[in-house]
C-alpha cells in the first residue's frame, strides 16, 4: 500500500537556522511527491514537487530532492523566516491507483523564534 | 482569483443532526476531494469524485454521502452527525482528466471547522 511517514514535531528553531524535515514513503508504484504547507487558519498550499528518481523541488528558499533508493524526500531549507512558521505535510500521489488522491504524513509544526 | 471555496467556515451541530458542506472550484477541474484533518492524523481522503458524474469512496466513507452537482461544485454531507465527526474538512480539486492518469498536484480550500457536540 501507499504511505507517508514524516518527522514528528514541533519544530522550533530561530531566525535564519537550518531546518530539515524528514520523509519517507512506502508506494506500490512509481509515485510523485509532494510538500504541502498549511499556515494558521487557512487550507495546504502546495510548496514543492518532484515526480521522477533525483527530481529537485525547490520554491521559497526550500528544496526535496527524490531519492528513489532511500525512498526519501526531505524537506530542506538553508535559512529559515519567522514567516515560515507552520505545518508542513509530506504527500505521495501514486499514479497506478487511478484516483489522483494524495496520501498524508501527519504533518510537522515548526515554530521560527526571532 | 477565488479558487476553491468552502462553506460554511465554522458549524457546531448536536449528535444527530444533518449538514452539508458546499465546496466550488472555479478553475475548470475535473477532479474533487474531500478531506478530513485530525490532530496527529494528517489529512485522510473521504470521497472523491474523478469526473463530473462520478463518485468513489476513500479512506474513510463511513458516516458521509457526498454529490458531484455539476463539473464546479462537490457537497459532503453528514446525516447524522456523531461526535467523532468532529475534524476540520477541507476540499480539493485538480486537473486530472478523466481518461488518463495524472500526477497534477490539488488546490485546496480554507477549510470547514466542524464541531459536534
Amino acid at each position: 500500500g501507499n504511505s507517508v511517514t514524516q518527522m514528528e514535531g514541533p519544530v522550533t528553531l530561530s531566525e535564519e537556522a537550518f531546518l530539515t524535515i524528514n520523509c519517507t514513503y512506502t508506494a506500490t508504484g512509481y509515485p510523485s511527491l509532494f510538500w504541502y504547507v498549511q499556515y494558521p487558519g487557512e487550507g495546504l498550499q502546495l510548496l514543492l514537487k518532484a515526480t521522477k528518481a533525483d527530481d529537485k523541488g525547490s520554491n521559497k528558499g526550500f528544496e526535496a530532492t527524490y531519492r528513489k533508493e532511500t525512498t526519501s524526500f526531505h524537506l530542506e531549507k538553508g535559512s529559515v523566516q519567522v514567516s515560515d512558521s507552520a505545518v508542513y505535510f509530506c504527500a505521495l500521489i501514486d499514479p497506478q491507483t487511478g484516483a489522483n488522491n494524495l496520501f498524508f504524513g501527519t504533518g510537522t509544526r515548526l515554530t521560527v523564534i526571532p | 482569483n477565488a479558487g476553491v471555496t468552502q462553506t460554511p467556515k465554522f458549524q457546531v451541530l448536536k449528535t444527530g443532526q444533518s449538514m452539508t458542506l458546499q465546496c466550488a472550484q472555479d478553475m475548470n477541474h475535473n477532479s474533487m476531494y474531500w478531506y478530513r484533518q485530525d490532530p496527529g492524523m494528517g489529512l485522510r481522503l473521504i470521497y472523491y469524485s474523478a469526473s463530473e458524474g462520478t463518485t468513489d469512496k476513500g479512506e474513510v466513507p463511513n458516516g458521509y454521502n457526498v454529490s458531484r452537482l455539476n463539473k464546479r461544485e462537490f457537497s459532503l454531507r453528514l446525516e447524522s452527525a456523531a461526535p467523532s465527526q468532529t475534524s476540520v474538512y477541507f476540499c480539493a480539486s485538480s486537473d486530472h482528466p478523466p481518461s488518463q492518469l495524472s500526477n497534477q498536484p490539488q488546490h485546496f480550500g480554507d477549510g470547514t471547522r466542524l464541531s459536534i457536540l
